[in-house]
C-alpha cells in the first residue's frame, strides 16, 4: 500500500530552526509537495521537489532523497505565524497526490 | 499565483436537504479539479477527481450518487451533497490544476454543518 509518515506534532521556539521529516512509500514517484495549513483554512503551497537535493525559498527549504524515500522541510527564524500544520504529499505514478496526515507545529515565544 | 474561489465559505443545512458548493478558477483554465473532505484534526481525503467535460472519478468508499460532481466548464466545478446527514458535516476543499501544471491550487474551503 501507499504510505506517508510524518510526526504528528512538534514544538519549537520563536527565532529557532525546526526540521519536519517525511518518509514515503508510494507506487511510483512524480514529485513531492509541502503545504502549510492554518486551522480552519485550506492548504497553501510551500515547495515542490522532484529531483534529489535542497530547494531553498526564503526562510523555508525542502530536501528530497528519492533513494531513501525521504524529505524534510526546514523552517528558519521561526515566527509565531508559522504555527500551523505542515502537510507532505507525494504524486504517485497515476499523478494522484497521496497525503500525509500532517505535522502540527507549535511555536512558543 | 493562481486563484481558486469557493462558494459558500460556510453553510448550515437541515438533515435531508441538498447543498451545492461551487469551485471556480479565477485566472486560469482548470482542466482538472479535485474535491477533498477534511474532518477535524485529520488529513485531507480525496473524494473525487474531475476533468472538464468528463464524468468524475470517485475514490473508493465515496458514494457518487450522494456527492454529485459537475465540471462543465474550464473554470467551474460543483459538488452537490444530496440528502445531507449530520455525518456529512465537514470541511470541503476543492483544488484545481491546469493542463501543464505541476501544482494544485486550493480554494479556501467550505465548512458544511448539517443539523
Amino acid at each position: 500500500g501507499q504510505n506517508i509518515d510524518q510526526p504528528t506534532e512538534m514544538t519549537a521556539t520563536e527565532g529557532a530552526i525546526v526540521q519536519i521529516n517525511c518518509t514515503y512509500q508510494t507506487s511510483g514517484f512524480n514529485g513531492l509537495f509541502w503545504y502549510q495549513q492554518h486551522a480552519g483554512e485550506a492548504p497553501t503551497f510551500l515547495s515542490y521537489n522532484v529531483l534529489d537535493g535542497l530547494e531553498e525559498k526564503g526562510r523555508f527549504s525542502s530536501f528530497l532523497s528519492r533513494s531513501k524515500g525521504y524529505s524534510y522541510l526546514l523552517l528558519k527564524e521561526l515566527q509565531m505565524k508559522d504555527s500551523a500544520s505542515y502537510l507532505c504529499a507525494v504524486r504517485d505514478s497515476n499523478y494522484q497526490l497521496i497525503w500525509g496526515a500532517g505535522t502540527k507545529l507549535i511555536i512558543k515565544p | 499565483g493562481a486563484v481558486v474561489s469557493q462558494h459558500p465559505s460556510w453553510v448550515i443545512c437541515k438533515s435531508g436537504t441538498s447543498v451545492k458548493i461551487e469551485c471556480r478558477s479565477l485566472d486560469f483554465q482548470a482542466t482538472t479539479m479535485f474535491w477533498y473532505r477534511q474532518f477535524p484534526k485529520q488529513s485531507l481525503m480525496l473524494m473525487a477527481t474531475s476533468n472538464e467535460g468528463s464524468k468524475a472519478t470517485y475514490e473508493q468508499g465515496v458514494e457518487k450518487d450522494k456527492f454529485l460532481i459537475n465540471h462543465a466548464s474550464l473554470t467551474l466545478s460543483t459538488l452537490t451533497v444530496t440528502s445531507a446527514h449530520p455525518e456529512d458535516s465537514s470541511f470541503y476543499i476543492c483544488s484545481a490544476r491546469n493542463l501543464a501544471g505541476v501544482e494544485q491550487y486550493f480554494g479556501p474551503g467550505t465548512r458544511l454543518t448539517v443539523t
